[in-house]
């Protein structure tokens, strides 16, 4: 079946505009998450989605990031006034269900969108 | 607040067994420990979990000592197309994965 797509794949804008980073989950999958990934390092946690609301948003780094999931299942992370710093891979993926105690739900990731900040 | 430490990079020859030990001294009693691996350009890719002793499936092994304070991944035979980013993973007290650096893996041939 089909995995996680995200879109675009490549993202270049100009400091200080505004950007949208698109993500389809898994069909059925109820949880959603985005991450941002600099070179050399793992991913960073941003937020989570269960369903249409963000069940944890502690890891977006200030109020320049948003992100929604209006309808429980495309989600789309918003970037205001880009800074150079903001320049990462955006990885989204989903689960089947939420996060449980232990951590045994297995994430699927999509490919990522790489943003560029000139 | 759980975390896990492991080696940034490993070497290995084709047709090899790479074990890749992971510690996390500090994991919880309903914790899982959790192995993706990523190559580069694209999303991580779960490869195993477990709780204790061992794990086995098509393409990895994961043994888990009684006391739980480390784990080691076990690829078999290993093939250049091994050569990836593997991360070992628990969870924070909100059950979201802790991701660190994880351990670049090089496959020679």
């Amino acid at each position: 079946g089909a995995g996680v797509s995200q879109t675009p794949s490549n993202k270049v804008t100009e400091k200080g505009k505004y950007v949208e980073l698109r993500c389809d989950p898994i069909s059925g999958h109820t949880a959603l998450y985005w991450y941002r990934q600099s070179l050399g390092q793992g991913p960073e946690f941003l937020i989570y989605f269960q369903g249409t609301g963000a069940a944890d948003d502690s890891g977006l780094p200030n109020d320049r990031f948003f992100a929604v999931r209006p309808e429980g299942s495309v989600s789309t992370l918003k970037i205001q006034r880009t800074e150079r710093g903001d320049s990462a891979v955006y990885l989204c993926a989903s689960s089947l269900r939420a996060p449980v105690a232990g951590g045994t739900d297995t994430q699927y990731f999509g490919p990522g969108t790489r943003l560029t900040v000139l | 607040l759980a975390k896990t430490t492991q080696p940034i990079s490993m070497d290995s020859y084709e047709g090899q067994e790479v074990n890749i030990t992971c510690s996390h001294n500090n994991i919880a009693t309903n914790d899982y420990i959790t192995w993706y691996q990523q190559f580069p350009s694209q999303g991580p890719r779960f490869i195993i979990q477990g709780y204790k002793t061992k794990v086995t499936n098509e393409v990895a092994s994961l043994f888990i000592p009684a006391d739980r304070k480390s784990s080691t991944l076990s690829l078999p035979r290993v093939s250049l197309s091994d050569t990836a980013v593997y991360y070992c993973l628990v969870a924070n007290s909100n059950y979201q994965l802790i991701w660190g650096a994880g351990t670049k893996l090089i496959i020679k041939p």
